[in-house]
């Protein structure tokens, strides 16, 4: 099983609509991120947090929101999709040491026509 | 806005070659890490280097750092068909939060 799952897979829906990105993750690492990827541009950093009631802002969080359930969940909201938010959205994790490296998921394909 | 830059944007070479691509950035950091990434796949951590350390080697990858210049390199050699994938690097500036570049894709033929 993975260690870090997110859900849905793919997922196509239409403009305004709200939607939730889910992330769960098996390692028992207090930090989770939430990152977009666009062609040529590389990862973004949406929302970030380092435990469960720390929630930070990345470089791109206009039209997005989080949510820190617990230790192991991280979800990702768009309160209404626009077309420009369709992208690859990878959630990761990472120990609260010092430099150590992030573990990804699988990520999911967002396409909002 | 993105801290590091990867060069060459995509690489051919063929199966047995060597390949190196660059990584350039603009600030002190902590650490600078390379992840690879399959197609529809998500990031994989390949190898991290510290702001101290000047190489590193991980089977056949061997990662250099430099400081001063602000840049760091990747290679790999005696390719194999496996390892056609991009190539991220990504630095660590000040609070765990990672700045990925754009990546190098590398193709690697038969």
């Amino acid at each position: 099983d993975a260690d870090v799952t997110q859900t849905p897979r793919n997922r196509i829906t239409k403009t305004g609509k709200r939607i939730m990105l889910e992330c769960s993750q098996t390692k028992g690492h207090d930090r989770m991120y939430w990152y977009r990827q666009d062609p040529g541009l590389g990862l973004r950093l949406i929302y970030y947090s380092f435990d469960v009631k720390d929630i930070n802002k990345g470089e791109i969080s206009d039209g997005y929101s989080v949510s820190r359930q617990a230790q192991a969940k991280f979800s990702l909201s768009l309160e209404s999709a626009i077309p420009n938010q369709t992208a690859l959205y990878f959630c990761a994790t990472s120990s609260s040491y010092s430099n150590q490296p992030q573990h990804f998921g699988d990520g999911t394909r967002l396409s909002i026509l | 806005s993105q801290q590091g830059e990867e060069d060459p944007q995509a690489l051919s070479i063929q199966e047995g070659e060597n390949a190196t691509m660059n990584c350039s950035y603009k600030t002190s950091i902590n650490n600078l890490q390379w992840y690879r990434q399959n197609s529809g796949r998500g990031l994989v951590h390949l190898i991290l280097i510290r702001s101290n350390e000047r190489e590193k080697h991980s089977g056949r990858l061997r990662v250099t750092l430099d400081t001063s210049k602000k840049s760091s390199s990747l290679l790999i050699t005696a390719s194999r068909a496996a390892d056609t994938a991009s190539y991220f690097c990504a630095t660590d500036a000040t609070d765990y939060k990672l700045s990925f570049g754009a990546g190098t894709t590398v193709t690697v033929r038969a």
